[in-house]
């Protein structure tokens, strides 16, 4: 079946400029993440939704930053007033509960952002 | 909470060796512990995982350990090829609760042909 899609997949903005970035987990899944990645680093956690749960907002690096989700269907991760250190790929990720209630993350190709 | 090391940061092996790389975590309730592949210009792709009710899980010429007593758990690749080459990322997450995936820095692997 369809995994998870993001778009767009590349995005360039002058600083200052305000984006939207999107993603469409798979059908079913209850839990959507956003990720930032910076180049050649690891992942860092931005903000987390489950259900119709309040979301966990705890990794977004300033008020810039914010995110909605409609339901159990798409994402938007929306980036205010773009600086230069917002330069990254975004990643989305979604899953769902398991048997003996594990979560496996499936994630969407990426989103690059490049800032100038 | 939870922090993830992952060890070491690159690797390079020449093809039909085995890599290892090893990950530790700190929170005890941690017992899913999932692998990631991260080929370049696309998002990473879960190859296997390992439940804290075993202690070793294997998938062709992939395996994962588990050493719960020591908080460490590791990904074994034999007979490596070219197309192994990729970022790895380990991660740790108590099971049940939906969030809390922890993610390693990441292992930059190269297969040499």
């Amino acid at each position: 079946g369809a995994g998870v899609s993001q778009s767009p997949s590349n995005k360039v903005t002058e600083k200052g400029k305000d984006v939207e970035l999107r993603c469409d987990p798979i059908s079913g899944h209850t839990a959507l993440y956003w990720y930032r990645q910076r180049l050649g680093q690891g992942l860092e956690f931005l903000i987390y939704f489950q259900g119709n749960s309040a979301p966990d907002k705890s990794g977004l690096p300033s008020d810039r930053f914010s995110a909605e989700r409609t339901g159990e269907s798409v994402s938007t991760l929306t980036i205010q007033r773009t600086q230069q250190e917002d330069s990254a790929v975004y990643l989305c990720a979604s899953s769902t509960r398991l048997a003996g209630g594990s979560y496996e993350q499936y994630f969407g190709p990426g989103t690059r952002l490049t800032v100038t | 909470g939870e922090n993830v090391e992952q060890h070491p940061s690159t690797l390079s092996v020449q093809e039909g060796d085995s890599a290892v790389i090893k990950c530790t975590y700190s929170d005890s309730a941690s017992n899913y512990f999932p692998w990631y592949k991260q080929e370049l210009g696309k998002g990473p792709q879960l190859i296997i995982d390992i439940r804290s009710n075993v202690g070793e899980k294997k998938d062709q010429r992939i395996a994962v350990t588990l050493n719960k007593t020591a908080k460490h758990f590791s990904l074994h690749i034999t007979e490596t090829q070219p197309e192994d080459s990729a970022v790895y990322f380990c991660a740790a997450t108590p099971e049940g609760q939906g969030f809390s995936f922890i993610f390693g820095k990441g292992t930059r692997l190269l297969v040499k042909p």
